[in-house]
Formats: C-alpha cells, structure tokens, sequence
C-alpha cells in the first residue's frame, strides 16, 4: 500500500518560516491535503488540492507538490501554529485514504 | 454551517461491540458526500475506519473490514459505526467526518470534535 513520510517534529521561531514535508513514491502525480491538528482538538483542514485554502485559512499557509515530495509552508509563524500536521492522499489502488505519520511543530 | 457530532458510550468492555452514532446538522446527509469514520489512538496518528455513502455503499480499511458495520440513517440526517470484537487496541478517539471530492481525488472537509472511547474491564 501507498506510504506517506513525514519529518516527526520541525521546530521554528516565530516570525520565521516553516516548511514541513511529506515524501511519497511519485506524490506529485496525486493531489496533497494537509491538516492542523491542536492538542486536544479534531484536525482541521488548512491545505487541499495541493495548494488551496479553504476559507478562512491565512495566506501565510501554503502548499507545493512535485516528485516525491510535497511541502506545507508555513510563513511568518506564530505561536497560534503550534500543532501536528497530518498530510493525506487519497490511494487510487486500494480506493482508500492514506495519512502520514504527522509532524510536531513546536514554536520556539 | 455545517456540524457533526458524535456520540456513544466512553468505556467498552473488551470483546464487545463499539457503537457510535454521528449526527449531521446545518446540512443534509443526502446530498452527493461520503461520510466516513477516522480514529486516532493516543498519541498517534490517524487511520480510516471506513466511509458510507448517502444511498447506503459501503466502503471499509481492509484491516478492520471483518469487524466494522458503517450505516447511514438519513430520516434521522445521522451515520453511525459498529465496530465488534473490541480489544485495548481499538482505545481512541473516534471522529466522524465528511468527505469531500475534488478534481477525482478526495478530503476531508468537515471533523466532528471526536469522541475517546477506551476498551477495558
């Protein structure tokens, strides 16, 4: 089945940029969503297709998507950013959802 | 806005049947979404139980497919998830969800705030 790899943690200071990747055989021929997961909350949806935000979410999130690997970056990080984020692809072969393993993203 | 809840027992005795029920509001389960279940084991990270569509179709992880039931009640605008033969294993928190499609590829757009369910005596 399709494996999806992630860094476990990228820490960053704030105001500076993050950029969290997610590694595949070929996952650019797939399109790439990307979830920010608080502690104790249920994931949200910051990244779709790629590259698209869905309402409400800050330019500062973005996405790009070529080879093996897709990026979340993260600009001008704030506090507020510190979460797990989960990358997910939907798996042609098995018809199924496949999650990384998520990322820390401590801000210090 | 649309709003999904779960709901269902917190504690499960170790072989018995886990039942969650996820109730849709602020929209209709009929309209052309799947409506999956996705969980999380503390401190982990996240596995796809199985999604059911609007007219009743069925899709299930091949890992979990021998023990999971996912059904939809659509006069009631709810989905719910039976999984059997539960073990400590099966501990986490349980999050119903829709399912979004896009350009053939699929998301999830909408999270319930998810429910801890722990299997033990």
């Amino acid at each position: 089945s399709y494996v999806l790899t992630q860094p476990p943690s990228v820490s960053v200071a704030p105001g500076k940029t993050a950029r969290i990747t997610c590694g595949g055989n070929n996952i650019g021929s797939k399109s790439v969503h990307w979830y920010q997961q608080k502690p104790g909350q249920a994931p949200v949806l910051v990244v779709y297709d790629d590259s698209d935000r869905p309402s409400g979410i800050p330019e500062r999130f973005s996405g790009s998507n070529s080879g093996n690997t897709a990026t979340l970056t993260i600009s001008r990080v704030e506090a507020g950013d510190e979460a797990d984020y989960y990358c997910q692809v939907w798996d042609i072969s098995s018809d199924h959802p496949v999650f990384g393993g998520g990322t820390k993203l401590p801000v210090l | 806005q649309l709003q999904l809840q779960e709901s269902g027992p917190g504690l499960v005795k170790p072989s018995e049947t886990l039942s969650l029920t996820c109730t849709v509001s602020g929209g209709s389960i009929s309209n052309s979404y799947y409506w999956d279940w996705i969980r999380q084991p503390p401190g982990k990270g996240l596995e796809w139980i199985g999604s059911v569509y609007y007219n009743g179709n069925t899709y299930y992880n091949p890992s979990l497919k021998s023990r999971v039931t996912i059904s939809v009640d659509t006069s009631e605008n709810q989905f719910s998830l039976k999984l059997s033969s539960v073990t400590a294993a099966d501990t986490a928190v349980y999050y119903c969800t829709r399912r979004r499609r896009s350009s053939g590829w699929y998301y999830f757009d909408y999270w319930g705030q998810g429910t801890l369910v722990t299997v033990s005596s």
